[in-house]
């Protein structure tokens, strides 16, 4: 049971330059999110999704695109990469009935 | 959403018990209140969390306010590994939001 797993750990960017974030759990947990968290900061959220097919906004969601076709992945797509993007994601999933939020290791990504 | 207010930091003697003190005075009649705490380099991991009775677990006791408005995270026994941030955070249940709205949280520190 590896929980929720999120790859890559590290990833160095350019300005403008895409990549996607990935979040995966084995739990079959309904509910996932990210969030980011910059140096010295709170985690903020970005976006969530409560099932398949279904996402939301978070406090924070522009520059970041999210989408949901199975339940166990939540990918978070940089379409443009920017240096305000650099940051420290974490991904979290929990299953209905259990206020448990579970976190992934998160990713590091800096933004040149 | 409702917010919460926590000291930015706190020290405590190892062994010895320590209260972190938290301040929702918007709280809503049906937001969970959690606390989750996040070791260095490391994801948030879930402490406890409650409604409106005490709570206790290995990890910790939760004291929540008659009227709600405030409650307290309560270590019993502090150790060096309990050196983190903990955040409390609350959990709105209405229906269709799902949102975990992270504050700056509370840097323990913990001395030997």
């Amino acid at each position: 049971n590896a929980g929720v797993t999120q790859t890559p750990k590290f990833q160095v960017l350019k300005t403008g330059q895409s990549m996607t974030l990935q979040c995966a759990q084995d739990m079959n947990h309904e509910y996932m999110s990210w969030y980011r968290q910059d140096p010295g900061m709170g985690l903020r959220l970005i976006h969530y999704s409560v099932g398949a097919g279904i996402t939301d906004q978070g406090e924070v969601p522009n520059g970041y695109n999210v989408s949901r076709s199975t339940t166990e992945d939540f990918p978070l797509r940089l379409l443009s990469a920017a240096p305000s993007q650099t940051s420290v994601y974490f991904c979290a999933s929990r299953t209905p009935g259990n206020e448990k939020l579970f976190f992934g290791s998160g990713t590091q990504l800096s933004v040149l | 959403d409702a917010k919460t207010t926590q000291p930015n930091s706190m020290e405590s003697n190892e062994e010895e018990p320590v209260h972190l003190p938290c301040n929702h005075s918007t709280i809503s009649g049906t937001d969970y209140i959690h606390w989750y705490r996040q070791l260095p380099s490391q994801g948030p991991e879930y402490v406890i969390h409650g409604l409106t009775s005490n709570v206790n677990n290995r990890m910790a006791s939760l004291a929540i306010a008659e009227d709600r408005k405030s409650s307290t995270l309560i270590l019993h026994r502090a150790t060096l590994r309990d050196a983190a941030v903990y955040y409390c955070i609350l959990r709105p249940t209405t229906s269709g939001t799902y949102k975990y709205i992270f504050g700056t949280g509370t840097r323990l520190k913990v001395l030997a």
